[in-house]
């Protein structure tokens, strides 16, 4: 079993729809969780991050941390097509700075 | 723009040769991590380095070595290269070891054919 499992993909959504993107992992030392975005051939850039359970919200985006069902969720609202992207969940302990990283999933948001 | 470049862009090497990608990290950062991902998956830790100290390693073999330099600046070297070794190599920098705010280069795309 994977440490962090995402949601298979690809997803497609209309523009202007709300998108959930899911993960679970199975290390409960995890204690920070972080959502990357990925462009096409260009490295991951931060989105947000929080800390232990609890909602964070930054904009059109909130992440979502539920540590007892260890499950993390980032949701969109209003996506837009330069939302198109593969969105990556990461997480790490307080140990030290090593991320580990879902696998990944594509959305792309039509017109 | 994050501040973090990496080189080269693209590489094509043979299998059983050795191959050293560079990152500079952004201004002021002392930390750089390095992260390989192959096609489909999320990056996979390989090492980290804080203060030209290696500070961190993930399941990867000794033919995965690294160096930071004063600098900050930082190499990761990859010796009797393997078709598996091909993905995408990122290096990500951050003001100190522990912090959620890392930062990623674009990457250097390494095939091995």
């Amino acid at each position: 079993q994977k440490e962090v499992e995402q949601d298979p993909g690809p997803l497609s959504v209309p523009e202007g729809a709300i998108v959930s993107l899911n993960c679970t992992y199975s290390n409960s030392a995890f204690q920070y969780f972080m959502w990357y975005r990925q462009y096409s051939r260009k490295g991951p850039e931060l989105l947000m991050y929080t800390y232990s359970s609890g909602n964070k919200e930054d904009g059109r985006f909130t992440a979502q941390v539920d540590k007892s069902s260890k499950y993390i969720s980032l949701f969109i609202r209003d996506s837009q097509p330069s939302d198109s992207a593969t969105y990556l969940c990461a997480m790490r302990t307080g140990a030290n700075s090593k991320l580990t990283f879902g696998k990944g999933i594509t959305l792309s948001v039509r017109p | 723009e994050t501040g973090v470049t990496q080189s080269p862009t693209h590489l094509i090497k043979t299998r059983g040769q050795q191959v050293t990608l560079r990152c500079s990290s952004q201004s002021g950062h002392n930390t750089v991590s390095w992260y390989q991902q192959a096609l489909g998956q999320g990056p996979q830790f390989i090492f980290q380095y804080y203060r030209e100290e290696e500070n961190g390693r993930g399941n990867f073999p000794p033919r995965f070595s690294g160096l930071q330099f004063p600098n900050y600046s930082s190499e990761l070297n990859v010796n009797a290269l393997e078709l598996d070794d091909s993905a995408l190599y990122l290096c990500a920098s951050s003001l100190r070891t522990g912090v959620n705010e890392q930062f990623f280069g674009p990457g250097t795309r390494l095939t091995v054919l």
